[in-house]
């Protein structure tokens, strides 16, 4: 059974574009999360996701930063017009449900360098 | 959920069992605790999580106390590769409720 599977491992994107950053869950799981971790820093959560639904985004930047689950493919974390601070490992987490103790399992991350 | 302390590091021999301590005297009764770690560079792992009985697995054992207020991640052997930041979260047992991590316990496993 694939673990949780994120691509690109490695993104490179000069100030100004766009960032797009996927998930795909592990089989079976419909709940999806998103952590950043800034250099040196701990892991902070940003936002939950159901299939077609955001449940939790009260850690997600306010602007220039979205997420989606949609009902086919994995989930998209999308920052527009990126700038050096968003540098850094973003962390995506599923699990079957959020029910009795259910952990989550997270992928190694894509880890993005803006320019 | 409920704040967790940890040590800030700790030193173990390898082969050694490493007992991280975990105090999370706020805890709630319908309050999991789970134990992550996160080798450099890697995404955080999954290590065991438990209620109200002890649990061990084939990574690790878990001891909570009967207050519940503390518990200790026991790694009966440890190996160079078990050198990591280890985390112990409170999370609440239903309900939508996500991961907090706090600082972690940094274990350095040396030969």
């Amino acid at each position: 059974n694939a673990g949780v599977m994120q691509n690109p491992r490695h993104l490179v994107r000069r100030r100004g574009q766009e960032a797009r950053l996927r998930c795909s869950p592990m089989k079976g799981h419909s709940h999806v999360y998103w952590y950043r971790q800034l250099p040196e820093e701990g892991l902070k959560f940003m936002v939950y996701l159901q299939k077609e639904n955001i449940i939790d985004e009260s850690g997600m930047p306010k602007e220039r930063f979205s997420a989606e689950f949609p009902k086919e493919g994995p989930s998209i974390l999308r920052i527009q017009q990126v700038v050096r601070g968003d540098s850094a490992a973003y962390f995506c987490a599923s699990s079957p449900t959020d029910r009795d103790g259910s952990p989550l399992h997270f992928g190694n991350g894509t880890r993005l360098t803006v320019t | 959920d409920a704040k967790t302390t940890q040590p800030t590091s700790m030193d173990c021999a390898e082969g050694r069992a490493a007992n991280l301590p975990c105090n999370h005297s706020t805890i709630s009764g319908n309050e999991y605790v789970y134990w992550y770690r996160q080798i450099h560079s890697q995404g955080p792992q999954y290590i065991i999580h438990g209620l109200k009985n002890n649990e061990t697995n084939e990574m690790a054992s878990l001891i909570i106390t009967e207050d519940r207020k503390s518990s200790t991640l026991i790694l009966p052997h440890a190996t160079l590769r078990d050198t990591a930041v280890y985390y112990c979260i409170v999370r609440a047992e239903s309900g939508y409720s996500t991961l907090t991590f706090g600082k972690g316990t940094m274990l350095l496993v040396s030969p």
